[in-house]
């Protein structure tokens, strides 16, 4: 099990759907990231929020809609998505000068 | 755009060999460095990581190398496992509060019994 939790574990949805992806970490972390991974690939980052700010958006299209609402949880909304965007979405948070810990992430199908 | 990436897709070794995973990351910038360990169907597992400042760091079995000058980082793990099989990453980033840490290509090690 790891310290940061993420629901759901899987979601499928199709192309007119909305739906959102939720993180969430009581370590007191301050930073909490977006990545996504795709098959055999490495994880990619997408967003990064500092002090619940959001630090880097890394030219994700805006059907990704991240969100912070508080210092424990991230949200990632999806709207309109693509059957391109089908991955693995990975979040994590982090200390300062700390490594990321990651979550186990949501396999996302969007048909 | 500047990357981190690795020399050998797999690597097949056999078990209680000891195993060494490469990178190379061309980004002079990054001062941290970091290897993640991934199983089938979970999140990248931090395993080990060094800063700038150093150039060796033990864990428990395993080591990590940097070499500034060369850009090349590894990873040896002693005595490999059948739970050491997994996609191994190396990854690069920056001291401070947040950070940007962009993965190397990945190298899937197979442990053979």
């Amino acid at each position: 099990d790891t310290e940061v939790t993420q629901t759901p574990k899987h979601l499928v949805m199709g192309m007119t759907n909305k739906k959102s992806l939720k993180c969430e970490q009581h370590m007191g972390h301050r930073a909490m990231y977006w990545y996504k991974q795709k098959a055999k690939k490495p994880p990619e980052l997408m967003f990064v929020y500092s002090y619940e700010k959001l630090s880097i958006n890394e030219s994700v299209p805006s059907r990704f809609s991240p969100e912070c609402p508080n210092s424990s949880l991230l949200n990632l909304h999806l709207h309109a998505l693509q059957p391109e965007d089908s991955a693995l979405y990975l979040c994590a948070s982090s200390h300062n000068n700390s490594p990321l810990h990651f979550g186990n992430g949501t396999r996302l199908t969007v048909t | 755009g500047e990357s981190v990436g690795l020399h050998l897709p797999t690597l097949s070794v056999q078990e209680g060999d000891n195993s060494i995973i490469n990178c190379a990351y061309s980004n002079s910038a990054s001062d941290y460095f970091i290897w993640y360990k991934q199983e089938s169907g979970k999140g990248p597992q931090f395993i080990i990581d060094i800063r700038s400042n150093m150039d060796k760091r033990q864990g428990q079995r395993v080591t990590v190398l940097l070499n500034k000058t060369v850009k090349h980082l590894s990873l040896q793990i002693a005595a490999t496992q059948p739970g050491d099989s997994a996609v191994y990453f190396c990854a690069e980033g920056n001291s401070g509060g947040y950070q940007k840490v962009t993965f190397g290509t990945g190298t899937k090690l197979q442990v053979i019994p």
